[in-house]
C-alpha cells in the first residue's frame, strides 16, 4: 500500500495568517497517463471530508483561491494564503494512483 | 443533483455480519466507469478506504479487509451493499459510502459491542 504521511498533526493559526500542511507519500504518485494522483479533503466537525483539490493542483468549483495546491512524486504541500473561521476541521491528503486508496493521518487545523 | 445516504443497523455484537446498504440518486451504476465505494473512520481516527463496485460489476476489495467484504450493487434501486463478516470492537466507527471522489454520504455510525 502506498503510506501517506502528513505534517503537522495539528496547527493553531491566527485568522489572517497563512497556513502550509505537508503530504508525503511512500512512492510516487505520478501514474502512465502522466496525471498525479494526489486529492486534498477538509473534513469540517460532524461533516463528511469534502474534495478541496484534485490532481495536486486544481481546485473544485466553488472552493475558494486562498487554497492552492502544490509539489510533486512523492512531496505535496497546501496551503491557505489567509486562513479564516470557516476553514477550521482536519484536512487529509489522499493517493488514488494505486488501489487500495490511502489517506494521510490528518491535520487538525484550529483558530486562534 | 447527486446525493448518497448510508442506512444499516447502529448497534452490532462482535462476530456477527454486518450489513449497510448506501443509496443514491442522480447517477447510475450501470457503466464501467461509474462507481460506488464505501470509506470508514473509526473515532477521533483517520479515513480507511474498504472497498469499490463498478457499474460493469467488477470489484475491487482494500487487501486488509478482503476476506471479509462483498460489495453488490442492485441497478434497479440504486443501491450498493457493503457486508462485513466477523465484525470485531475495532470495526467500530463511520461508515460512508461516496461516488467517484467528490460525492460523499453524511455516513453512518455503526458500533460493535456485546
Amino acid at each position: 500500500d502506498v503510506v501517506m504521511t502528513q505534517t503537522p498533526v495539528s496547527l493553531s493559526v491566527t485568522p489572517g495568517q497563512p497556513a502550509s500542511i505537508s503530504c508525503k507519500s511512500s512512492q510516487s504518485l505520478l501514474h502512465s497517463d502522466g496525471k498525479t494522483y494526489l486529492y486534498w479533503y477538509l473534513q469540517k466537525p460532524g461533516q463528511p471530508p469534502q474534495l478541496l483539490i484534485y490532481e495536486v493542483s486544481t481546485r473544485l468549483a466553488g472552493v475558494p483561491d486562498r487554497f492552492s495546491g502544490s509539489g510533486s512524486g512523492t512531496d505535496f504541500t497546501l496551503k491557505i494564503s489567509r486562513v479564516e473561521a470557516e476553514d477550521l476541521g482536519v484536512y487529509y491528503c489522499m493517493q488514488s494512483v494505486q488501489l487500495p486508496l490511502t489517506f494521510g493521518g490528518g491535520t487538525k487545523v484550529e483558530i486562534k | 443533483q447527486i446525493t448518497l445516504k448510508e442506512s444499516g443497523p447502529p448497534l452490532v455484537k462482535p462476530t456477527q455480519t454486518l450489513t449497510l446498504t448506501c443509496t443514491f440518486s442522480g447517477f447510475s451504476v450501470t457503466t464501467s466507469e461509474a462507481s460506488v465505494g464505501w470509506i470508514r473512520q473509526s473515532p477521533g481516527k483517520a479515513l480507511e478506504w474498504i472497498g469499490i463496485i463498478y457499474g460493469d460489476d467488477d470489484k475491487v476489495y482494500n487487501p486488509s479487509l478482503e476476506s471479509r467484504l462483498t460489495i453488490t450493487k442492485d441497478t434497479s434501486k440504486n443501491q450498493v451493499v457493503l457486508t462485513m463478516t466477523n465484525m470485531a470492537p475495532a470495526d467500530t466507527g463511520t461508515y460512508y459510502c461516496a461516488h467517484g471522489l467528490d460525492y460523499w454520504g453524511q455516513g453512518t455510525l455503526v458500533t460493535v459491542s456485546s
